[in-house]
């Protein structure tokens, strides 16, 4: 159980487009949604914290307007980098949470590349 | 916010012998303290984690100790395999937001 799954798994779009990403727990509702960024070689960076129904909290740096995030139902969150620029490109990984506090599911991830 | 430090960047060790992975955390507010294994490209996977409440937690190979006082908390992975060649990344919990550490990538040479 506790499967989350992300789509797409791998982007390419030109500059200036905007792209959405999915995140969808697919056997719990999740009451939270993360969004992280992965540089290579470096650490999850924390992006927002989505809940359903609700706005969703941004980490301090990230720009709310250029990453929307909707997390309209409880298996549902998606994250839209608006007006896409090369230094987006990055590995955009989502996680969710069920009622239990303390684990987080994560899904596998989606490559961006802003040619 | 919560701000985790993780030691070393890199580790090399020989089939058969132990890992130690430290980490640090700023905040005493977070009360959770999970450990992921990061294989290239792929998602983390939750190995093993820690609560506030406890000192000391193990799991078969690998276990994790956790000092409050201190602040940091260990990953200990004994009997290293190859396939335990991963990136590994710490993590705190302050209320509901999870930080992590900058990783730690573990090669065990055969």
């Amino acid at each position: 159980g506790a499967v989350v799954s992300q789509h797409p798994s791998w982007v390419i779009c030109k500059s200036g487009t905007s792209v959405k990403i999915e995140c969808r727990s697919l056997d719990f509702q999740a009451t939270t949604m993360f969004w992280y960024r992965q540089f290579p070689k470096q650490s999850l960076m924390l992006m927002a914290t989505s809940n359903e129904g609700s706005k969703a909290t941004y980490e301090q740096g990230v720009e709310k307007d250029k990453f929307l995030i909707n997390h309209a139902s409880l298996t549902l969150s998606t994250l839209t980098v608006t007006s896409a620029h090369p230094e987006d490109s990055s590995f955009y990984i989502c996680s969710a949470r069920p009622g239990a506090p303390d684990t987080q599911y994560f899904g596998p991830g989606t490559r961006l590349t802003v040619l | 916010g919560e701000n985790v430090e993780q030691h070393p960047s890199t580790l090399s060790v020989q089939e058969g012998d132990s890992a130690v992975i430290k980490c640090t955390y700023s905040d005493s507010a977070s009360n959770y303290f999970p450990w992921y294994k990061q294989e290239l490209g792929k998602r983390p996977q939750l190995i093993i984690d820690i609560r506030s409440n406890v000192g000391e937690k193990k799991d078969q190979r690998i276990a994790v100790t956790l000092n409050k006082t201190a602040k940091h908390f260990s990953l200990h992975i004994t009997e290293t395999q190859p396939e335990d060649s991963a990136v590994y990344f710490c993590a705190a919990r302050e209320f509901n937001k999870f930080y992590f550490g900058s990783g730690t990538k573990l090669n065990v040479k055969p």
